[in-house]
């Protein structure tokens, strides 16, 4: 019973560098979402999708791509890493409406930028 | 846009004590709420969900309520114990009909909990 799964769960980057996080969900959720944790500003919603092959931004978009090719998989894309995105990344899933909305988790990735 | 209060920022009580821990949302039309637990270095664990249509749910120690028409929500914890410490965080989502937006979780920045032995 896995649930949401994020890889990695670490990552050290050099500025500049690019790199893709990785978010899989094995409970068919229409709905995902990336956000990142800062201390002092909480969970901040990056992008977020509301199903295959659909995204939309959200509250801090800049400098991330994602994409959903597949309903299980939500990729987050680093194109070109700053300082600035030295974080720790959650992803979540959650069903539609209609259905049980309860949102699950991933563990984080940490994700330092040097 | 939705903004979640919660208050207080954090608390520090002796084991076995009650405490209620508050969430406050400025938007009243809202789907649904949940409560999660979250330990250091680590992820969100879901502890109750309320949908919109009820007042409360409970789960072994722990029981949360909503009053929607005040923008509110509450989680009891009983008989604290040390396992409890852990930032307590609220979030909440618009209902789906409400336009931009109504798809997102909107988070409050947590209550830190230390529950001293």
């Amino acid at each position: 019973n896995a649930g949401v799964t994020q890889t990695p769960k670490f990552r050290v980057l050099k500025t500049g560098q690019s790199m893709t996080l990785l978010c899989a969900q094995d409970m068919n959720h229409e709905y995902m979402y990336w956000y990142r944790q800062d201390p002092g500003m909480g969970l901040r919603l990056i992008h977020y999708s509301v199903g295959e092959g659909t995204t939309a931004k959200g509250e801090v978009p800049d400098g991330y791509n994602v994409s959903r090719l597949k309903k299980q998989n939500f990729l987050l894309g680093l194109e070109s890493a700053a300082p600035s995105q030295t974080s720790v990344y959650f992803c979540a899933s959650r069903d539609e409406e209609g259905a049980p909305t309860e949102a699950f988790f991933g563990q984080g990735t940490r994700l330092t930028v040097v | 846009k939705q903004e979640v209060t919660q208050i207080p920022a954090a608390l520090s009580v002796p084991e076995g004590e009650n405490l209620v821990l508050n969430c406050s949302f400025t938007d009243s039309a809202i789907y649904n709420l949940q409560w999660f637990r979250q330990d250091p270095g680590k992820g969100l664990t879901s502890l109750l969900l309320i949908q919109s249509s009820q007042r409360e749910q409970t789960s072994g120690r722990l029981n949360a309520s909503l009053d929607k028409s005040s923008g509110r929500s509450t989680l009891y914890i009983a008989a604290s114990q040390p396992g409890d410490s852990a930032t307590y965080l609220c979030a909440v989502w618009p209902n789906a009909y409400s336009g931009a937006g109504s798809y997102q979780l909107t988070f409050g920045k947590g209550t830190k909990l230390s529950v001293i032995p």
